[in-house]
């Protein structure tokens, strides 16, 4: 199968503590996308990425969180300094800009981080 | 802001029936309109799609209906199974560079049998 991965799964981390997420895209995919999901509520955008280019942050990313492709492949979302609040399913998604199906976003499994 | 307003909240449907989850938008540049069903501990994944040049999509046994002068769509289950029972999503985007989705907070479908 080669759909959007993400790694690790799950995460718990104690407050203060810094966090790395990683996506992989589906191949050939150029645009990778960041959302993240709270309990209840559907997933808010946070960032994306037109190959290796961050072209769009929501006002959600903190500047405690970066996020990089540095090859236009996979890429990470780091967190810094965890609150609880970030406490959250980080969702990563891809699509391509071309193709019969250039508009649709695939989403990974996504990462549970609980931050306690 | 919320921009897309999805109702209800939750939906108990018997086998074999209709579910119908409803949205609304705000903004005008929207161009396109997914929907996606997430079971849960998994992303979501895409169901059906429609863009505003066409009022109505069909797919198997989900529809899509589209209104773009009240900027309301919907989603049809017909014959709703227990294997429907997860969270619908609705969302929006402009094309284009700024193709982020913008979510529905979802509606819980519970299929009885």
């Amino acid at each position: 199968d080669t759909g959007v991965s993400q790694d690790p799964r799950h995460k718990i981390t104690k407050r203060g503590q810094n966090v790395t997420f990683r996506c992989d895209p589906i191949s050939e995919h150029n645009r990778l996308y960041w959302y993240r999901q709270t309990l209840g509520q559907g997933p808010e955008f946070l960032t994306y990425f037109q190959n290796e280019a961050q072209l769009e942050k929501s006002r959600l990313l903190s500047d405690r969180f970066s996020a990089e492709r540095p090859k236009g492949s996979f890429s990470t979302l780091e967190i810094q300094r965890t609150e609880q609040g970030d406490s959250a399913m980080y969702l990563c998604a891809s699509s391509s800009t071309d193709g019969p199906t250039w508009e649709t976003q695939y989403f990974g499994p996504g990462t549970r981080l609980l931050v306690l | 802001q919320q921009q897309v307003k999805q109702s209800p909240q939750s939906l108990i449907v018997q086998k074999g029936g209709i579910s119908i989850i409803n949205c609304a938008y705000e903004n005008t540049a929207f161009d396109y309109f997914p929907w996606y069903q997430q079971f849960p501990g998994k992303g979501p994944a895409l169901l059906i799609a429609i863009r505003p040049d066409v009022s109505e999509k069909k797919e198997g046994r989900f529809t899509i209906s589209f209104n773009k002068s009240a900027k309301q769509f919907s989603l049809h289950i017909m014959d709703s199974q227990p294997g429907d029972s997860a969270t619908y999503f609705c969302a929006a985007s402009p094309t284009g560079t700024a193709s982020k989705l913008t979510f529905g907070t979802g509606t819980r479908l519970q299929v009885t049998l």
